[in-house]
């Protein structure tokens, strides 16, 4: 299973930004980076995907590095609502049409008020 | 809105007393999915479906079974819960998307409770 790695946690004031950083050095050319977070309590929750580009949606931007080793989360402006686990991962081909994510252990984000 | 439902919330089951989760989309989505999330540990994926083809980890404990009846339902059955089952177990589906994206939509989860 391809790897990625993370620290456990993270703090970040209201309303500065946050960047979560990723190492993935072992990616293969078709993985996709997948980042999703969990709240407390409920179950996780997609926030974006990229495969070599940087991207922006709504929730967050991913920057990920030339050589795809690493990527970069990042919040613009973290609210108490961020507050979170993010995961990091690799999505893989699981055979007959869908993809499986392999869980990490992610970072525990904190948003101090 | 569309979503994922699983029921109940909170499940508490005796040792050794089979016990059944369910699981309901209203996403049309052709790929479902079961993980099992231990306190304070990532999900781990235990089985999913694309359609009707059942797709078992090879980690996964023969005590835990899946029935997909239709596009809508899967249920999770663990035949004879021990105490190391007690866990949050999470639904998800996802499908081809025009984005490329299989993002997974995941339900809010039942707490199972082995006494």
């Amino acid at each position: 299973d391809a790897k990625t790695t993370q620290p456990n946690s993270m703090e970040s004031n209201e309303e500065e930004p946050v960047h979560l950083p990723c190492n993935h050095s072992t990616i293969s050319g078709t993985d996709y980076i997948h980042w999703y977070r969990q709240l407390p309590s409920q179950g996780p929750e997609y926030v974006i995907h990229g495969l070599t580009s940087n991207v922006n949606n709504r929730m967050a931007s991913l920057a990920i590095a030339e050589d795809r080793k690493s990527s970069t989360l990042i919040l613009h402006r973290a609210t108490l609502r961020d507050a979170a686990v993010y995961y990091c991962i690799l999505r893989q081909y699981s055979g007959a049409g869908s993809y499986q994510l392999t869980f990490g252990k992610g970072t525990k984000l904190s948003v101090i008020p | 809105d569309a979503m994922v439902i699983q029921n109940p919330r909170y499940q508490v089951t005796q040792f050794g007393k089979p016990v059944t989760l369910s699981c309901s989309q209203t996403l049309n989505h052709n790929v479902m999915y079961w993980y099992q999330q231990k306190s304070s540990q990532a999900p781990k994926l235990l089985f999913h479906y694309y359609d009707k083809d059942f797709n078992n980890e090879a980690d996964t404990p023969d005590n835990f079974q899946s029935r997909r009846p239709n596009t809508s339902f899967c249920f999770l059955d663990i035949r004879s819960p021990g105490l190391g089952d007690a866990a949050m177990y999470l639904c998800a589906t996802s499908t081809p998307s025009r984005s490329g994206s299989y993002e997974q939509y995941f339900g809010p989860g039942t707490r199972l409770t082995v006494t």
